[in-house]
């Protein structure tokens, strides 16, 4: 079936830095990926909607500059957190609606800490 | 935008007893109300859901229940087993955006004790 891999599962960056993170949609296109962080014992907060030859599109409040999204494909989107700090540090999963209209993918999720 | 409460944070049940959770929304123009189980770490899982032009659907041990007029739904699991321990989110999402793009309740913890 449909499947949404997401790499890597675990990243530890120093602080400053930059680390990115792909989100794939393995046998499917997705003109549309989304782009979630799950702080621990919090919910899925929703970062922003990733459009496939277009600019993302951010949630209130999360800094576009700080976290780019980049959609270059219909299988491909990615996260990169720029200049990374330790609050930074999360689960960050994305999903993609599936080729049906009744399902919705997530990936596996990636842990990044930032020391 | 849309906003999902969901309640409550926490709820202890006994193996065998039934569990309600309830999520309200505020957008008038959602239509998908799914509801996932997650475990530290890992991606949600999908448990059930439910469109807005129906009122109430049933998979074996687990239903949900919308009322669009009053804008929440509950998630019901009956005869609860220590394996349904997990966090349960609720989500929202509405027609006037992306299909897939969802807004989550807060998550409620769940420990089903035997």
């Amino acid at each position: 079936g449909a499947v949404v891999s997401q790499h890597p599962s675990r990243v530890i960056c120093k602080s400053g830095t930059s680390v990115k993170i792909e989100c794939r949609s393995l046998d499917f296109q997705a003109t549309t990926m989304f782009w979630y962080r799950q702080f621990p014992k919090q919910s899925l907060m929703l970062m922003a909607t990733s459009n496939e030859g277009s600019k993302a599109t951010y949630e209130q409040g999360v800094e576009k500059d700080k976290f780019l999204i980049n959609h270059a494909s219909l299988t491909l989107s990615t996260l990169t957190v720029t200049s990374a700090h330790p609050e930074d540090s999360s689960f960050y999963i994305c999903s993609a609606p599936g080729p049906t209209e009744n399902t919705i993918y997530f990936g596996e999720g990636s842990w990044l800490t930032v020391v | 935008g849309e906003n999902v409460e969901q309640h409550p944070s926490t709820l202890s049940v006994q193996e065998g007893d039934s569990a309600v959770i309830k999520c309200t929304y505020s957008d008038s123009a959602s239509n998908y109300f799914p509801w996932y189980k997650q475990e530290l770490g890992k991606r949600p899982q999908l448990i059930i859901d439910i469109r807005s032009n129906v009122g109430e659907k049933k998979d074996q041990r687990i239903a949900v229940t919308l009322n669009k007029t009053a804008k929440h739904f509950s998630l019901h699991i009956t005869e609860t087993q220590p394996e349904d321990s997990a966090v349960y989110f609720c989500a929202a999402s509405s027609i006037r955006d992306s299909w897939g793009k969802l807004q989550f309740g807060a998550g409620t913890q769940v420990v089903v004790t035997p």
